[in-house]
């Protein structure tokens, strides 16, 4: 079946580090995928997505490529800062005309602490 | 405007017991979707809705786990006879419509079973 992998941590980055978090995808067909994240105490929330190849997602300074050769969804961000302090899932979903519910799979979650 | 909301927010049952946990979607959302949070991992998808029809339930782990949403807003996850394997976060998102892509969750329901 679809599966997501990625990076589990967890990391400790200082503030204005540079952020990659590695995430891959098994799925057949042209899934949509995602980047969720969960802030301490918070629920999840969408953070960015891409719905085809090539497609680049970006909110908040977070940017991630739809890498289909690849299979690819890695997300990145220049400059973190204390507030990115959370947890990061990678996710994808299956239209309903590619036999999906648009059901949300998602990878393990990676913590990630940015301190001052 | 008001979010997903889940009650309760803690359960705490015995083994044997049966459990309901309740999502009240954002008003006007067509898709509802149930998913399980182990801890330290990811969510994993229980159960769709589109209104008021289960068009998937291929995610529910067994006959004990149960889900309606007779008027297409409200829905409740029903778990009978709770194992302790049940222990989780039972996490609501809803959609407002199919393509829309982004789901909206809830707080979640974390289920300790003793």
């Amino acid at each position: 079946g679809d599966s997501v992998t990625q990076m589990e941590g967890p990391v400790t980055l200082s503030e204005e580090a540079f952020l990659t978090i590695n995430c891959t995808y098994t799925a057949t067909g042209y899934p949509s995928l995602f980047w969720y994240v969960q802030y301490p105490g918070e629920g999840l929330q969408l953070l960015l997505k891409a719905t085809k190849a090539d497609d680049k997602g970006s909110n908040k300074g977070f940017e991630a490529t739809y890498r289909k050769e690849t299979t690819s969804f890695h997300l990145e961000k220049g400059s973190v800062q204390v507030s990115d302090s959370a947890v990061y899932f990678c996710a994808l979903s299956k239209d309903f005309d590619q036999g999906g519910s648009e059901k949300l799979v998602f990878g393990k979650g990676m913590k990630l602490t940015v301190n001052p | 405007g008001a979010g997903v909301s889940q009650s309760p927010r803690y359960k705490v049952a015995k083994r044997g017991q049966d459990v309901a946990l309740r999502c009240d979607p954002i008003s006007g959302h067509v898709s509802l979707f149930w998913y399980q949070q182990a801890l330290g991992q990811g969510p994993e998808f229980l159960t769709y809705f589109q209104n008021e029809a289960q068009l998937d339930k291929s995610g529910l782990p067994s006959d004990r786990f149960f889900a309606e949403r007779p008027e297409g807003s409200v829905s409740t996850l029903k778990i009978q006879r709770t194992q302790q394997e049940d222990s989780a976060v039972y996490l609501c998102a809803s959609s407002l419509a199919p393509g829309t892509y982004e789901q909206y969750f809830g707080p979640g329901t974390r289920l300790t079973v003793t």
